[in-house]
């Protein structure tokens, strides 16, 4: 089993959609979690940190449920700009000191 | 302006010839990290650095070597025993003070091998 498993799209979606990604972690020790967007031949960016009572940041909110080990993403009145990979992405701390581990990616095209 | 570079943005290597990639912070972050990302691929990790003159093999350190003399400064040279060089080499910091901080990464380099 991959360490970090997500959604492997593409999404195709239009303007104004509601859309929601997921991501599961094997290492029930993974103690935090984020989410990342990398534009095409882009290095990612942080979009959101993820917090377990969960986290919204504008249209995005971010759920984390540990008990299931599961991630989600949801963009709501998704945009033109919201276009790009998303990456789920762990971190164990204890062992690897502030290693990530990630996702492959899920591919978000929005279109008009 | 605070960041992180990475040069060149494009690399072409020659069979049998070793190749040094850039990257360069003033973000006075502690820790450095070389990840290499293949199409449709995950980032993978190569090696990591936590302190200056300290540095650990990744999930995928050979054919790699690394230095880290100063802790603006975290080169990755790709030897010639690295058989399938070509791909997307991404650096990353990260400040070490508290366990939540992510890392940040540079605009990173495509390396080629002609």
């Amino acid at each position: 089993r991959k360490e970090v498993e997500q959604d492997p799209g593409p999404f195709n979606v239009p303007e104004g959609a509601t859309v929601a990604f997921n991501c599961t972690y094997s290492n029930s020790a993974s103690q935090s979690f984020f989410w990342y967007r990398q534009d095409c031949r882009k290095e990612p960016k942080l979009l959101m940190s993820v917090y377990s009572s969960g986290n919204e940041d504008g249209r995005f909110t971010a759920q984390l449920n540990r008990a299931s080990q599961y991630i989600s993403l949801l963009i709501r009145d998704s945009k033109l700009s919201d276009s790009a990979t998303y990456l789920c992405v762990v971190t164990n701390y204890g062992g690897s000191q502030g290693n990530l581990i990630f996702g492959k990616g899920t591919k978000l095209s929005v279109k008009p | 302006d605070g960041g992180i570079t990475q040069s060149p943005k494009y690399l072409f290597r020659k069979e049998g010839q070793n190749v040094t990639l850039s990257c360069e912070q003033n973000l006075n972050h502690d820790a450095m990290y070389w990840y290499r990302q293949d199409p449709g691929q995950g980032l993978r990790l190569i090696y990591y650095s936590q302190i200056v003159n300290d540095f650990q093999k990744g999930d995928i350190a050979e054919g790699y070597s690394v230095s880290r003399e100063k802790k603006e400064s975290f080169p990755l040279t790709v030897t010639s025993a690295q058989k399938n060089p070509t791909a997307f080499y991404l650096c990353a910091s990260r400040y070490s003070g508290t366990k939540k901080e992510t890392q940040y990464f540079g605009p990173g380099t495509r390396l080629l091998v002609l």
